[in-house]
C-alpha cells in the first residue's frame, strides 16, 4: 500500500462547480497535513495546512479524519485558474526522521 | 524575495557524465530535501538533512549523492546520468517541530539527458 494514496483523476468540472478531493495515508502517526498545488512544469506551492477541526480558506475547505486516516479538500465555485494539480503532502516526525510524503497528486481541469 | 533558490533552471548534460545541482535558502531551516519529480508524477523524495545529519531513502540509487556544506547550501550530485534520470529536481526546506513544519520549495531544476 502506498504511503499516501490520491485518486489521480482527472477531474473535468465546469465553471461554478463543488468538486471534492479525497486522500488516505497509512502511517497512523502522522503528524502534519496539507495540500499543495502544482501547476505545470511549476514547483508545488503550500495551498493550506489540514487541521483536525477543519479549516476554510475563501472557496477551500479541508477536513481531517485522523481515525480514518482520511483527509479532504473541497473546492467551491471553481474558477478556470484552480486548474492545476492538487497534492496531498503528508508529514512525519520522529527523531532525526523528518519526511514530507506527498501522494500522486488529482489533476483538475476547470472548463468554460 | 525568493527564499530557497535552486541553480541552473535548465541543466542539459551527457549521458554519464557528472552533473551537481545546487540550492540555498535563506530561511535559516534545518532540514533540506531534495525530491525528484517525472513527469506525471508525485514528487519522490531522494534523501533529506535534519541539520548535517544525512537521511537517505532505501530507494535512492548510489548514483545520488548529497552534500551539505552548511545551514544555507544543499548540493545533489548525479555521478554517472542515465536516461532515466531525466527530471525535475526539487529543493525544500523546513523548520522541525509544530505547524511550522511546512515546506517551502525552490523552482526546481529541469534536468535533460542526452
Amino acid at each position: 500500500r502506498k504511503e499516501v494514496e490520491q485518486d489521480p483523476g482527472p477531474f473535468n468540472v465546469p465553471e461554478g462547480a463543488t468538486v471534492a478531493f479525497n486522500c488516505t495515508y497509512s502511517n497512523s502517526a502522522s503528524q502534519s497535513f496539507f495540500w499543495y498545488r502544482q501547476d505545470c512544469r511549476k514547483e508545488p506551492k503550500l495551498l493550506m495546512s489540514v487541521y483536525s477541526s477543519g479549516n476554510e480558506d475563501g472557496r477551500f475547505t479541508a477536513q481531517l479524519n485522523r481515525a480514518s486516516q482520511y483527509i479532504s479538500l473541497l473546492i467551491r465555485d471553481s474558477k478556470l485558474s484552480d486548474s492545476a494539480t492538487y497534492l496531498c503532502v503528508v508529514y512525519d516526525y520522529g527523531g532525526a526522521t523528518n519526511k514530507l510524503i506527498f501522494g500522486t497528486g488529482t489533476l483538475l481541469a476547470v472548463q468554460p | 524575495d525568493a527564499m530557497v533558490i535552486q541553480n541552473p533552471r535548465y541543466q542539459v548534460t551527457q549521458f554519464g557524465k557528472p552533473v551537481t545541482l545546487s540550492c540555498s535558502q535563506t530561511l535559516n531551516h534545518n532540514v533540506m530535501y531534495w525530491y525528484q519529480q517525472k513527469s506525471s508524477q508525485a514528487p519522490k523524495l531522494l534523501f533529506h538533512y535534519y541539520d548535517k545529519d544525512f537521511n537517505n531513502e532505501a530507494d535512492t540509487p548510489d548514483n545520488f549523492q548529497s552534500r551539505r556544506p552548511n545551514t544555507s547550501f544543499c548540493f545533489l550530485d548525479i555521478r554517472s546520468p542515465g536516461l532515466g534520470d531525466a527530471a525535475m529536481y526539487l529543493c525544500a526546506t523546513s523548520i522541525l517541530g509544530g505547524s511550522m513544519n511546512r515546506a517551502f520549495f525552490g523552482q526546481g531544476t529541469r534536468l535533460t539527458v542526452v
